[in-house]
């Protein structure tokens, strides 16, 4: 299977923008797509596709892809923007599984 | 709106299986693929199984294949996970969540309503 590779950790001051980076070969081929998970809540979808953002996600959430690299972009970040990011794509090694990144968690300081 | 709710998660022994049972509503289940996501305590999420939204085409992470088998009843809107011959890396929590996509015969990887999950314990 595929693997999906995420920075552990990333630090933002209030307000400021901060980019998520999540890295695979499978990203050449497909788009990510980005969630937010809060402890001991659902996980939330930020951004699917090109750069979709599902209703009710503000509109500081953008994404990009380059190469076999996506970038989740938090522009403005904000207090409740503290959490755990996860991307995930289909397995490029079979395109009817599914694979997550590692996670990142942020710390909005 | 949306809901997903989880349940049958519990505390059980090594080679012992379990049944989780998301039962869905605000939507038309039965136009969409589902999901089972899990989360082991202290890692990060990882994707379980699909299964299409007529529920003749169901995919396995290598972790799981052979062991777990996802179905779905249209007629209730309730997604299952059977769980067989469970080891202490199966401890994690539970999600169902809901494909973005409607009617496709392999649903997308865009999971876009989650359910709150059910813990799942495997300890001797």
């Amino acid at each position: 299977s595929s693997e999906l590779t995420q920075d552990p950790a990333v630090s933002v001051a209030l307000g400021q923008t901060v980019r998520i980076t999540c890295q695979g070969d499978s990203l050449r081929g497909y788009y990510a797509s980005w969630y937010q998970h809060r402890p001991g809540q659902a996980p939330v979808l930020v951004i699917y596709g090109t750069n979709k953002r599902p209703s009710g996600i503000p509109d500081r959430f953008s994404g990009s892809t380059s190469g076999n690299t996506a970038s989740l972009t938090i522009t403005g970040a904000q207090a409740e923007d503290e959490g755990d990011y996860y991307c995930n794509s289909r397995d490029d090694t079979s395109n009817h599984l599914v694979v997550f990144g590692g996670g990142t968690k942020l710390t909005v300081l | 709106q949306v809901q997903l709710v989880e349940s049958g998660g519990g505390v059980l022994q090594p080679g012992r299986s379990l049944r989780l049972s998301c039962a869905a509503s605000g939507f038309i289940f039965s136009t969409y693929g589902m999901h089972w996501v899990r989360q082991a305590p202290g890692k990060g999420l990882e994707w379980v199984a699909l299964i299409s939204y007529d529920g003749r085409t169901e995919y396995y992470a290598d972790s799981v294949k052979g062991r777990f088998t996802i179905s779905r009843d249209n007629s209730e809107s309730t997604l299952y996970l059977q769980m067989n011959s469970l080891g202490v890396e199966d401890t994690a929590v539970y999600y169902c969540a809901k494909d973005q996509w409607s009617r496709a015969v392999t649903p997308s990887y865009y999971l876009d309503y989650w359910g709150q999950g059910t813990l799942v314990t495997v300890s001797s």
